[in-house]
C-alpha cells in the first residue's frame, strides 16, 4: 500500500533551533515533495526530490533511497517558519498522483 | 509568471444553488489538478486533467462537475452540495503530472 508517514505531528520551538521533520514512505516512489502551508491556506512547494540533497536558503531536504526516508530540516528557525510541513510522495505504480503525510504543525516561539 | 490563481477566494452557497470555482495558470502547464482540504488535514486529491483530458476521478461525487476549456483554465461546477462539501478548495498546475505541482490560494467554500 502507497502510504507516508510524518513525525513528529506537532512540533514546538525557540526561535533560533535547528528543526527537523521526518518522513518515511513505502518503496517505489519517483518524487518526494516538501510542501508548505501557512494558516489561511495556500500551500508553497519548497522542494522536489528523486535523490541527494536540496537546499534554499535557510532550507535543507534530503532524501535516502535504500532507508525510504526523507529529512526537511531548518537552520535558525524564526517565528515566520510557523505553518504546517507537509511531505507527499510520488509514487512509480499505479495513478500518477501524490499521496500526501498527515502534516506537521511547526510552531516557533519568540 | 508563476503563479496560479483561483477565485473567487470566498465563497457561500446553499444547498440548492449552482456556482463555479475557477483556477488559471499562464505557465503553460499541461496538467492541473483540484484538491479538496478539510481542517487540520492534508489535501485530497479530486481531479486530475492531462493536456485538457479528465485523467483522474477519484469517486467524486456528480454535485462537483469539472471542466477545462482550455489549457490555462481549469473550472469546478458546483451543484446541489452539502454542508459536508464545505471545505478548501485548492488548484494546482505541473508541467507534467510528474513535476512539481504550484498550488493556488484556494477557495473557501461554506454551504449551508
Amino acid at each position: 500500500k502507497n502510504e507516508v508517514e510524518q513525525s513528529p505531528q506537532n512540533l514546538t520551538a525557540q526561535e533560533g533551533e535547528f528543526i527537523t521533520i521526518n518522513c518515511s514512505y513505502s518503496v517505489g516512489i519517483s518524487a518526494l515533495h516538501w510542501l508548505q502551508q501557512h494558516p489561511g491556506g495556500g500551500i508553497v512547494s519548497l522542494f522536489m526530490l528523486s535523490s541527494g540533497k536540496k537546499k534554499h536558503g535557510r532550507l535543507i531536504a534530503t532524501i535516502n533511497i535504500q532507508e525510504k526516508h526523507s529529512s526537511l530540516h531548518i537552520t535558525a528557525s524564526h517565528p515566520r517558519d510557523s505553518a504546517v510541513y507537509i511531505c507527499a510522495a510520488l509514487y512509480i505504480q499505479g495513478a500518477q498522483k501524490l499521496v500526501f503525510g498527515q502534516g506537521t504543525r511547526l510552531t516557533i516561539n519568540p | 509568471d508563476t503563479e496560479v490563481t483561483q477565485t473567487p477566494k470566498h465563497l457561500v452557497m446553499g444547498m440548492t444553488n449552482k456556482k463555479s470555482l475557477k483556477c488559471e495558470q499562464h505557465m503553460g502547464h499541461r496538467a492541473m489538478y483540484w484538491y479538496k482540504q478539510k481542517a487540520k488535514k492534508p489535501p485530497e486529491l479530486m481531479f486530475v486533467y492531462s493536456y485538457e483530458k479528465l485523467s483522474i476521478n477519484e469517486s467524486v461525487p456528480s454535485r462537483f462537475s469539472p471542466e477545462c476549456p482550455n489549457s490555462s483554465l481549469l473550472n469546478l461546477h458546483l451543484h446541489a452540495l452539502q454542508p459536508e462539501d464545505s471545505a478548501l478548495y485548492l488548484c494546482a498546475s505541473s508541467k507534467y503530472n510528474t513535476d512539481t505541482q504550484y498550488f493556488g490560494p484556494g477557495t473557501r467554500l461554506t454551504v449551508l
